[in-house]
């Protein structure tokens, strides 16, 4: 079952304003991912975390993988319109097993 | 490069009608093959996944079938379609570390 929460739910920003968004677990995680999913299309893997602490950028993002091992973050910096889109958690655990968060609906208003 | 297809890339079909939707991948071998839906936009639930040829996986009991006739080729089957079947489906792939789970295009089936 879904073991990953993911906040805030959904994102309604200005252009060019920073965002941040999360994910949380009870339970610890060895990898973290972030995807980005654009409207009728599959995710596409954005970030991967593979050590507590880790802090990872790719251009405007950036992701960490939190020292509990039970959280990540994602931040964008400087939204822009093509930033919209559905941005997915996923966490790996001991023994192969992968969930999925919940999804953050992100709409960037030029 | 590596590259996965879906097709069709949207189906509409009646209720009590079969399914096939087809995911293949290019560019690499003995890939492990994932079948999720998608419904309304958001989550991804986990339907069938294969480590290999014939060797398939359900997560959870529904109204579909998978088979992998081939290495690199994956098919999402139902005898007999439900509305509830609509959905947003995709194929996934990866060399056996879940964290390089690469996605296709998706197939969007509306079930009437």
């Amino acid at each position: 079952g879904q073991q990953l929460n993911q906040s805030p739910q959904s994102m309604f920003i200005q252009e060019g304003e920073d965002v941040s968004m999360n994910c949380t677990s009870s339970s610890i995680f060895n990898t973290w991912l972030w995807y980005k999913q654009d409207p009728g299309e599959g995710p596409v893997l954005l970030i991967a975390l593979y050590k507590a602490g880790e802090l990872t950028s790719n251009g405007r993002l950036t992701a960490q993988f939190g020292t509990t091992r039970k959280d990540s973050f994602l931040n964008i910096s400087a939204s822009i319109p093509s930033d919209v889109g559905i941005y997915f958690c996923a966490g790996l655990k001991t023994g192969n097993q992968f969930y999925f968060g919940t999804g953050t609906s992100l709409t960037v208003i030029p | 490069s590596q590259t996965i297809h879906q097709w069709p890339a949207t189906l509409v079909q009646p209720v009590g009608s079969p399914l096939s939707l087809e995911c293949t991948v290019e560019g690499t071998s003995n890939p492990n093959l994932y079948w999720y839906r998608q419904a309304a936009g958001r989550g991804l639930q986990l339907l069938f996944y294969s480590i290999g040829i014939d060797q398939i996986s359900s997560e959870v009991p529904q109204n579909l079938s998978a088979s992998r006739p081939q290495d690199r080729q994956f098919i999402l089957s139902s005898k007999k379609l439900l509305l509830s079947d609509s959905g947003f489906y995709l194929c996934a792939w990866d060399r056996g570390r879940r964290e390089t789970q690469y996605f296709g295009p998706g197939t969007r089936l509306l079930v009437l």
